[in-house]
C-alpha cells in the first residue's frame, strides 16, 4: 500500500540556523501521487504548508521549500534560516486523490 | 471564518460511556474524514465518507462508528467508549474532484477516556 515514512521524531535546531526534516514515501496505487506538508502548530488544527503535484518541481510557502524526486521518492522539507515561531509538529503527506497517507510526524523545537 | 469545525473542543468520558464528536465544514467538499492522534503516530484514519448517508471504515474503524447525515456534518460515535480511546481527534474535508487534492483539518477534539 502507499505510505510515507519521516525518520526523526523530533528535531531540534537553533535559532537562524538551516533545517532539513527528510521524507520519503511509496506509493503503488498510483505513479504520480501529490506530496504535501501539513504543520500543525500548538493547540491548533493541521493546516497545509506547501504541496506538489508534478514531479521535479519544487514547492515553497513561509520560507520553506520541498521537491518533488521522483527518482528517490524523497520529498525532504528544508528552510535556510528557522525562527522560533516555526516550532510545529511537520507531517509529510500523500495523496492518491482519494485520501491522504500521513507520516508519522516530525516535532521541530527551534531554540532561541 | 473556519470551514471545519468540531465539537466539543475537550471531552472527559467514563468507561463504557457513549460519546459523539461532532464536525460542520461549510467547504462544500463530498468527503469528510475522521482521523485520531497519538503521540508517535502520525494521522490514522478511522472512517470517512463520500457524501451525505456514506461511511466508509478506514484503518482503525474497530470501535467507532460515524455518521454522515448532511453534506455538512459527519459525526463519529463510540458507543462503548474505553480507555484506549483517549486521543485527539481530527475532521476534515477535501474534494476529491480536484485534481490538487488537499484536506481542511478542523481545530482537533481532545478526548480523555477515565
Amino acid at each position: 500500500g502507499d505510505s510515507v515514512t519521516q525518520t526523526e521524531g523530533q528535531v531540534t535546531v537553533s535559532e537562524s540556523k538551516s533545517l532539513i526534516i527528510n521524507c520519503t514515501y511509496s506509493a503503488t496505487s498510483i505513479a504520480y501521487p501529490n506530496l504535501f506538508w501539513y504543520v500543525r502548530y500548538p493547540g491548533e488544527g493541521l493546516q497545509l504548508l506547501l504541496k506538489v503535484i508534478t514531479a521535479g518541481q519544487k514547492g515553497s510557502s513561509r520560507g520553506f521549500e520541498a521537491t518533488y524526486n521522483k527518482e528517490t521518492t524523497s520529498f525532504h522539507l528544508q528552510k535556510a534560516s528557522v525562527q522560533e515561531s516555526d516550532s510545529a509538529v511537520y507531517y509529510c503527506a500523500l495523496s492518491d486523490r482519494n485520501r491522504i497517507f500521513f507520516g508519522d510526524g516530525t516535532q521541530l523545537v527551534v531554540k532561541p | 471564518e473556519a470551514a471545519v469545525t468540531q465539537s466539543p473542543r475537550n471531552k472527559v468520558a467514563v468507561t463504557g460511556g457513549k460519546v459523539t464528536l461532532s464536525c460542520n465544514q461549510t467547504n462544500n467538499h463530498n468527503n469528510m474524514y475522521w482521523y485520531r492522534q497519538d503521540t508517535g503516530h502520525g494521522l490514522r484514519l478511522i472512517h470517512y465518507s463520500y457524501g451525505a448517508g456514506s461511511t466508509e471504515k478506514g484503518d482503525i474503524p474497530d470501535g467507532y462508528k460515524a455518521s454522515r447525515p448532511s453534506q455538512e456534518n459527519f459525526s463519529l460515535i463510540l458507543e462503548l467508549a474505553t480507555p484506549s480511546q483517549t486521543s485527539v481527534y481530527f475532521c476534515a474535508s477535501g474534494d476529491a474532484r480536484d485534481w490538487g487534492y488537499e484536506q481542511y483539518f478542523g481545530p482537533g477534539t481532545r478526548l480523555t477516556v477515565l
